[in-house]
């Protein structure tokens, strides 16, 4: 059963400015992970939180997790048009299979 | 390794006729999954597979679908007849372990039924 649902559906920015995903879900998880999808390819793992963890890093993205809230974001630090693609939020099923489920995704436009 | 392999990445197919889908995971991933991605229905998961056993069939459509995993190395995805509704890019993944860790996407097999 879908968990996660990602806002905005869309994100239109520019170039050097900040790009902020937010995603909610429904039930507790034990992690949440963030993809990435270019136009016309597969996804692409970015990075995994756990839920005992409160803020990761990588590179120019920083995830936090609000276990409380049952909510995550993703900011995109100084974005390059190399970032436009759809980014997706990914949680276990719930019900204990711990399959990961998609959202629909939030489209990141980026302007040179 | 060179990842997840998936063919063909296009195909295009009048109603009525079969479809197969076909999908090599990353070699030692024992967990391997079927996703469609509609611009309706985002990213649905239809099956996935351990060890080569299907372990999960919920998500699949209908009867007209049909999955299986001879082998470690490889899986198809069937459609027969195959509907204009079923038109969708349908992703393969693998990953090794339990637990929702990260999952090696394919490029997808874009799917149009005319």
């Amino acid at each position: 059963s879908q968990q996660g649902e990602e806002d905005p559906q869309a994100l239109s920015i520019q170039e050097g400015e900040n790009a902020t995903m937010n995603c909610s879900y429904k039930t507790s998880i034990n992690n949440l992970q963030w993809y990435r999808q270019n136009s016309g390819r597969g996804l692409v793992h970015l990075i995994l939180i756990r839920s005992n963890e409160r803020e990761k890093h990588s590179g120019r993205l920083r995830v936090t997790l609000d276990t409380s809230k049952k909510s995550s974001s993703l900011l995109i630090t100084a974005s390059r048009a190399a970032d436009t693609a759809s980014y997706f939020c990914a949680t276990p099923s719930s019900g204990g299979s711990y399959i990961p489920t998609f959202g629909r995704g939030t489209s990141l436009i980026v302007h040179p | 390794d060179a990842g997840v392999i998936q063919s063909p990445r296009h195909e295009v197919t009048e109603m009525g006729q079969e479809v197969t889908l076909r999908c090599k995971p990353i070699s030692g991933h024992d967990y391997l999954f079927w996703y469609r991605q509609t611009m309706m229905r985002g990213l649905e998961l239809l099956i996935y597979f351990n060890n080569n056993v299907p372990i999960d069939d919920s998500g699949m459509p209908e009867d007209r679908f049909s999955a299986k995993m001879p082998n470690a190395s490889f899986s198809t995805l069937k459609i027969q007849p195959s509907e204009p509704r079923d038109s969708a890019v349908y992703f393969c993944a693998s990953t090794l372990g339990a637990g929702a860790g990260e999952l090696f996407f394919g490029e997808g097999s874009r799917l149009t039924v005319l």
